[in-house]
């Protein structure tokens, strides 16, 4: 099953909008990152937040960190239509040959 | 300068055949990884080499072998394509594994047909 798993699958907002993404996860993890996606295009990281951090701030994003409830979200504030893509979020498990679990994603859609 | 660069962007074959895939980072990372993305966009990931060491192989196939001649390049060579192949295939790269952000390549976009 899905370590991430990213809520809601789909996102349509109106530009000038905050788009907020929520992400629940099933263990104990070293941090969490958010990556996003243009259609036809490689991922791009966009925050990393720590299991020792709560909040962390990059621009008009926002990631949120909730241990004890093993969950994360994302707001972009004042969306852009140049912000319509596909947002995924990663954990990271402790442990030897840690590696990077992706959820399915989220579609967001900024009409202009 | 690219980043992380994939060679080719698109690949079109037919069942049966053998192919590679190339990729190479200039970022002085010691880590990287191969991942596919199928048709629903879900991204998993296949194999990661630190400092050229094979660290992480999923279950993956053993048609799908990675090479990874220096640090700065990790190729993924495919035999006896299957249909189920078809997917979108990225390589990424790190600092120091997954306690640090990742870069992507463009990706390659594999057709079997």
């Amino acid at each position: 099953s899905q370590q991430g798993e990213e809520d809601p699958q789909a996102l349509s907002i109106q530009e000038g909008e905050n788009a907020t993404m929520n992400c629940s996860y099933k263990t104990s993890i070293n941090n969490l990152q958010w990556y996003r996606q243009n259609s036809g295009r490689g991922l791009v990281h966009l925050i990393l937040i720590r299991s020792n951090e709560r909040e962390k701030h990059s621009g008009r994003l926002r990631v949120t960190l909730d241990t004890s409830k093993k969950s994360s979200s994302l707001l972009i504030t004042a969306s852009r239509a140049a912000d319509t893509a596909s947002y995924f979020c990663a954990t990271s498990i402790t442990g030897a040959n840690s590696k990077l679990t992706f959820g399915k994603g989220i579609t967001l859609s900024v009409r202009p | 300068d690219t980043a992380v660069s994939q060679t080719p962007k698109y690949l079109v074959t037919q069942m049966g055949n053998d192919k590679s895939i190339k990729c190479e980072q200039n970022l002085g990372h010691d880590t990287m990884y191969w991942y596919k993305q199928d048709s629903k966009k879900f991204l998993k990931i296949m194999f990661s080499y630190n400092n050229k060491e094979l660290i992480i192989n999923e279950t993956v196939p053993n048609r799908f072998s990675p090479k990874s001649p220096d640090k700065a390049h990790l190729n993924l060579h495919i035999n006896s394509l299957e249909l189920g192949d078809s997917a979108v295939y990225f390589c990424a790269s790190s600092l120091g594994g997954t306690l640090y952000e990742q870069y992507f390549g463009p990706g390659t976009r594999l057709t079997v047909t």
